[in-house]
């Protein structure tokens, strides 16, 4: 079946520094998009990207879209203890529902 | 306010019980979803449905049943098959398939 697959699964950061989380696919998709979910919350919608090379930026994060489609990040700039939480990346490969990434994990560490 | 509600957020099962989770939204969407959450885990998707009165199974569907009579709600009910039913249970819904999902508050299920 369609797969996207989403690393690292956890990463841990000193306050400050930067992370990035990474989805990739095996085949061309539609659009993706990414969501947070902090601890004990559920996951809220963050942005869509559609077009190929497309970068957007909210605040510290920036996003981006393969050249191929078939891959796309998640970059935060100088974290903050209000980043932590676990972000998703959600696959559309056109045909069907979404396909949600394993998650990467943040924690801060003060 | 629009939204996604489920209830209740915490519950507890004896073993060998059945129990109905609820999900209702009001934001006149056509899709809703089901997703099971263990801890530190990623979303597995038990069922979904894109309209009223048809249903489809997810990749974890063995030992759930839904139903979708109105397109307000779609609840999950967790059956004695289920062998291991704790976890944390989140329902979404979108205007299509393909569509941003928003989420419920979810519902944590204990089985005792």
């Amino acid at each position: 079946g369609q797969q996207v697959m989403q690393i690292p699964q956890y990463q841990h950061v000193q306050e400050g520094e930067d992370f990035t989380t990474y989805c990739n696919s095996s085949t061309t998709l539609s659009n993706i998009q990414w969501y947070k979910q902090r601890p004990g919350g559920h996951p809220v919608f963050l942005i869509q990207l559609v077009k190929s090379g497309e970068v957007k930026k909210q605040k510290r994060l920036t996003f981006q879209f393969g050249e191929a489609k078939k891959n796309s990040s998640l970059h935060i700039t100088a974290t903050q203890t209000t980043d932590v939480g676990t972000y998703f990346c959600a696959g559309d490969f056109g045909n069907e529902k979404l396909t949600f990434g394993t998650g990467t994990r943040l924690t801060i560490i003060p | 306010d629009g939204g996604i509600t489920q209830s209740p957020k915490y519950l507890f099962r004896k073993e060998g019980q059945n129990v109905t989770l609820s999900c209702e939204q009001n934001l006149n969407h056509d899709a809703m979803y089901w997703y099971r959450q263990d801890p530190g885990q990623g979303l597995r998707l038990i069922y979904y449905s894109q309209i009223v009165n048809d249903f489809q199974k997810g990749d974890i569907a063995e030992g759930y049943s839904v139903s979708r009579e109105k397109k307000e709600s779609f609840p999950l009910t967790v059956t004695s098959a289920q062998k291991n039913p704790t976890a944390f249970y989140l329902c979404a819904s979108s205007f299509g398939l393909q569509e941003t999902q928003y989420f419920g508050p979810g519902t944590r299920l204990l089985v005792l």
